[in-house]
């Protein structure tokens, strides 16, 4: 089955403790984003990569980190996370040239 | 940037009552998409409808570019509609998709 596969589904924290949220699709795409979402504000972009170890910044890049090693996986880092990354996190693939964009199942991030 | 604008914000129907979702944006376009989010929190691709109309069962999209709006029609409306609807649009680059605050719809029976 084609999907985007995120972990974990859920995950509480503590301030300043690195954490890392997976991401990986087996569709060959070679887009990928990662997106955050808030209440009242809708998703918002925080990296994407167009392929392999091309990486540029969204909207919302500050206190997050990517790399893009192989082409099915797109790691999220928080290196030292604070409460206001308290988020909904969203990872999504698209093939190069392709509209359709296809999301994971999402991570629910909570820093205490 | 583009500023996307979705109306109204909160919608509640009874089953089998027909709504008007709508997406306002502020310039061209060369990628339009509407997304459902359920209730569970995943988005599922509705319609890529950067112009025209298109349908899928009781669900319906047109998109007029050159007044920077798109609709949403749905039909017949069933619980299972409840959710976030999200409107994105993508004005030229290919590599982001701008989301607007969404429509969230609760369906009673």
């Amino acid at each position: 089955e084609a999907q985007v596969t995120q972990n974990p589904r859920y995950l509480i924290t503590v301030t300043g403790k690195k954490l890392t949220v997976t991401c990986s699709q087996n569709m060959n795409h070679e887009y990928m984003s990662w997106y955050r979402q808030d209440p009242g504000l809708g998703l918002r972009q925080i990296y994407y990569s167009m392929n392999v170890e091309v990486t540029d910044k969204g909207d919302v890049p500050e206190g997050y980190k990517v790399s893009r090693k192989e082409k099915r996986n797109f790691p999220l880092i928080l290196e030292s996370p604070s409460p206001n990354q308290t988020s909904l996190y969203f990872c999504a693939s698209k093939r190069t040239g392709g509209p359709k964009l296809f999301f994971g199942s999402g991570t629910q991030l909570s820093v205490l | 940037g583009i500023q996307v604008e979705q109306s109204p914000p909160d919608l509640i129907l009874q089953e089998g009552a027909n709504s008007t979702l709508r997406c306002n944006f502020s310039d061209s376009v060369n990628n339009l998409q509407w997304f459902h989010q359920n209730p569970w929190g995943q988005l599922i691709n509705l319609f890529y409808i950067p112009s025209g109309t298109k349908q899928n069962g009781r669900l319906s999209a047109t998109t007029v570019a050159t007044e920077r709006y798109s609709l949403l029609y749905i039909s017949s409306s069933q619980t299972t509609d409840s959710g976030v609807y999200f409107c994105a649009v993508d004005p030229n680059s290919g590599y982001a998709l701008n989301f607007g605050k969404g429509t969230s719809l609760l369906v009673t029976p």
